[in-house]
């Protein structure tokens, strides 16, 4: 297996560009989590699904951040406009139903 | 408000010293305890997952246990491959979300 991927690993932008973050999860897993990580506040769940459907979605700090998940092989996480301070690295992970999730190797993002 | 608080946060060990890291935490019904490893620039790892107070899981040199109200993870007689950061999270009752702590950085040296 592939374990989750996702793309593109680095992305640099400047304030106010719309970013788009993208995951594949491990076939057969029906829950996938958006995490950010900073040295601040270490990781934070942003938003997770469950069969496609966003569940809890109270992690995302404000409207500029949107997830989407068509189907059950795809997700992906906007933000729109970005800001310096969405600066981080940002993972996707998966799951089976209430088991230990698999994580992506993460999106590193900069915006100046 | 479900808490996991890590300690220490940084850890320095010579190779073969063998020590535990600490995770306390606060959960309305706890279902599940778990233990990453994590890489420079890279995604957490899993390692365990504990369940009840009293269970135990190894894995090479390391050795994870369950209280109550905290986790230790076990290394012992750790060489350098085992310098990361190691991340407890806990879940709750509630759902399916983990709840990180901040994690400890471990560095072996020969």
């Amino acid at each position: 297996d592939a374990g989750v991927i996702q793309s593109p690993r680095h992305e640099v932008t400047e304030m106010g560009q719309e970013v788009t973050l993208r995951c594949k999860p491990i076939s057969g897993h029906n829950s996938l989590f958006w995490y950010r990580q900073t040295m601040m506040r270490g990781l934070e769940l942003l938003i997770y699904f469950n069969n496609n459907v966003p569940i809890d979605d109270s992690g995302m700090p404000e409207d500029r951040f949107s997830a989407k998940m068509p189907n059950a092989s795809f997700s992906t996480l906007k933000i729109q406009p970005s800001e310096p301070r969405d600066s981080a690295v940002y993972f996707c992970a998966s799951s089976s139903p209430r088991r230990e999730q698999f994580f992506g190797p993460g999106t590193r993002l900069t915006v100046l | 408000e479900d808490q996991v608080t890590q300690s220490p946060e940084a850890l320095r060990l010579q190779e073969g010293e063998s020590s535990s890291l600490n995770c306390s935490y606060t959960v309305s019904g706890l279902r599940g305890l778990f233990w990453y490893r994590q890489d420079p620039g890279k995604g957490p790892e899993f390692l365990f997952t504990l369940y009840s107070a009293g269970e135990e899981k190894e894995k090479e040199r390391l050795k994870a246990t369950l209280t109550k109200k905290e986790s230790f993870l076990h290394i012992t007689a750790p060489k350098p491959e085992d310098s990361a950061t190691y991340l407890c999270a806990v879940r709750a009752n509630s759902g399916y979300a983990l709840n990180f702590g901040k994690g400890t950085s471990l560095l072996v040296t020969p």
